[in-house]
């Protein structure tokens, strides 16, 4: 069974603060990607970013980064200069996939991390 | 614009009464899922449906039900037989088939309170 672990369940930080959101993930796919999405305080999930099981490059965009680490299952998400307009709700999933993207693409959440960041 | 629309945003039930929640997607999207989120927790998936007119059971699916009749559609009814119905309902869509990269896109939610 795939299992998501977000262990934070609040962080709160002041703005202009680094912050990292941890994510652990279990499965036995082979092939699975990782997703992770904002909930805003308006409730509708944005997504963030996709990164499947065979490419582990780290990711930048902008202010945001992710270190996907295979060997430790893990896919963090890092906010640098945080800024009040990052608080929100944030959610690492997973899903299983096949070569090829075909699957029904079930997401399995973590609990979410809720990000305050003060002014 | 593209994207998918709920409604309505707020619902209000009495015990006993079956509602239903709608959710329409103009995204030409094949996949459409419905979650439910409870305060502190994660989302959990109700029911699924890859196709028009086929729908499978999620990880909580008792006490609902839904139907595809068009590609577009896919309300979700809750039943007087869900025990506890109080939460935010999430619609969501993708594309399936070679090609398609799993990332779901939301709907803005229903927040549904049982009086």
């Amino acid at each position: 069974a795939q299992k998501v672990t977000q262990a934070q369940t609040e962080i709160s930080v002041v703005e202009k603060e680094d912050v990292t959101l941890d994510c652990v993930y279990e499965t036995r796919d082979t092939t699975y990607y990782l997703f992770w999405y904002k909930q805003p305080p308006s409730g509708e999930l944005v997504f963030l970013i996709r990164r499947n099981s065979f490419d582990e490059q780290n990711e930048i965009s902008g202010r945001y980064s992710w270190n996907f680490q295979k060997s430790t299952s893990s896919f963090n998400f890092t906010i640098t200069a945080s800024q009040v307009v990052d608080s929100a709700v944030y959610f690492c999933a997973l899903s299983e996939g096949r070569a090829g993207g075909t699957s029904y693409g079930k997401l399995t959440f973590g609990q979410g991390t809720i990000l305050t960041v003060h002014p | 614009d593209g994207g998918i629309t709920q409604s309505p945003k707020y619902l209000f039930r009495k015990e006993g009464q079956n509602v239903t929640l709608s959710c329409e997607q103009n995204l030409n999207h094949d996949a459409m899922y419905w979650y439910r989120q409870d305060p502190g927790q994660g989302l959990r998936l109700i029911y699924y449906s890859q196709i028009v007119n086929d729908f499978q059971k999620g990880d909580i699916a008792e006490g609902y039900s839904v139907s595809r009749e068009k590609k577009e559609s896919f309300p979700l009814t809750v039943t007087s037989a869900q025990k506890n119905p109080t939460a935010f309902y999430l619609c969501a869509s993708k594309l399936s088939g070679p090609g398609s990269y799993n990332e779901q896109f939301f709907g803005p939610g229903t927040r549904l309170t049982v009086l």
